[in-house]
C-alpha cells in the first residue's frame, strides 16, 4: 500500500541552483520524514517534520507541510554534484510508508 | 562506530534454493525492519520486529521469514516460495516511538537464476 507519493520522479539541475521535490499522501499522519540515498547504498534519514509543524529548516534543507493538503516539500538550496541521489518521503500512519522517490541529478 | 551491517553486499542464488540475509546492529535499538526495493521503486515492507522474540508481516511478506533471537540480529529468509525474489533488500533499525527515524544498513543485492 503506497502512502507517499513524489513528485517529479526526476530532476536535473545545475549546480548552484535550487531543486524542489514533492510528496502527496492519502491518510493522516503523525510524522513525514524525507530520506535520500546514494545509489547502491541505504538511505539516510534527512529530516522529520510533524503533523503539527508546518515547516522546519536543516542547513540547506527546507521542508514544509501541509496537512490540509496532505502534501508537503523538499527544497534543496544552492545545491552541489554531492546531492544528486534519490530523495524519498515517508509518512507514519502507524508505520512508515515509503514513497517512490525523486532522482536528482546536480550537474556541475 | 555504531552502525548496521549488512552481509553480504551481493548473493547470487539458483532458483529454488533458500537463502539468509544476515542483519546486524550495534545501536542498541529494540526495533528492527526488512524492506524490498525494486528498481525505480519505493521500498516495501517485508518484516518488522519491535522486541526480541516478536516480528510481524509486513505489505509484502509471502515468500519470507524472519527471526529475533537476539536484539542485535534479524536475519531475513528468503525461500523457494517467494517468486520473485531478485532485488536490493534493506534493513533498518530504530528505537521505539513514533517520531523515530530509521537507520539503515547499506543492503544485500540479491540475483537469482
Amino acid at each position: 500500500s503506497q502512502q507517499g507519493e513524489e513528485d517529479p520522479q526526476a530532476l536535473s539541475i545545475q549546480e548552484g541552483e535550487n531543486a524542489t521535490m514533492n510528496c502527496s499522501y492519502k491518510t493522516s499522519i503523525n510524522n513525514l520524514q524525507w530520506y535520500r540515498q546514494n545509489s547502491g547504498r541505504g538511505l539516510v534519514h534527512l529530516i522529520l517534520i510533524r503533523s503539527n509543524e508546518r515547516e522546519k529548516h536543516s542547513g540547506r534543507l527546507r521542508v514544509t507541510l501541509d496537512t490540509s493538503k496532505k502534501s508537503s516539500s523538499l527544497l534543496i538550496t544552492a545545491s552541489r554534484a554531492a546531492d544528486t541521489a534519490s530523495y524519498f518521503c515517508a509518512t507514519d500512519g502507524g508505520k512508515l510508508i515509503f514513497g517512490q522517490g525523486t532522482e536528482l541529478s546536480v550537474k556541475p | 562506530d555504531g552502525g548496521i551491517t549488512q552481509s553480504p553486499k551481493y548473493l547470487f542464488r539458483k532458483e529454488g534454493q533458500n537463502v539468509t540475509l544476515s542483519c546486524e546492529q550495534n545501536l542498541n535499538h529494540d526495533a528492527m525492519y526488512w524492506y524490498r526495493q525494486d528498481p525505480g521503486q519505493g521500498l516495501r515492507l517485508i518484516y518488522y520486529s519491535q522486541i526480541v522474540n516478536d516480528f510481524q508481516k509486513g505489505d509484502i511478506a509471502e515468500g519470507y521469514s524472519v527471526s529475533r533471537e537476539k536484539k542485535e540480529s534479524f536475519p531475513l529468509t528468503v525461500t523457494s516460495a517467494q517468486k520473485n525474489p531478485t532485488a536490493f533488500y534493506l534493513c533498518a533499525s530504530s528505537i521505539q516511538g513514533a517520531d523515530s527515524p530509521l537507520h539503515f544498513g547499506n543492503g544485500t543485492r540479491l540475483t537469482v537464476t
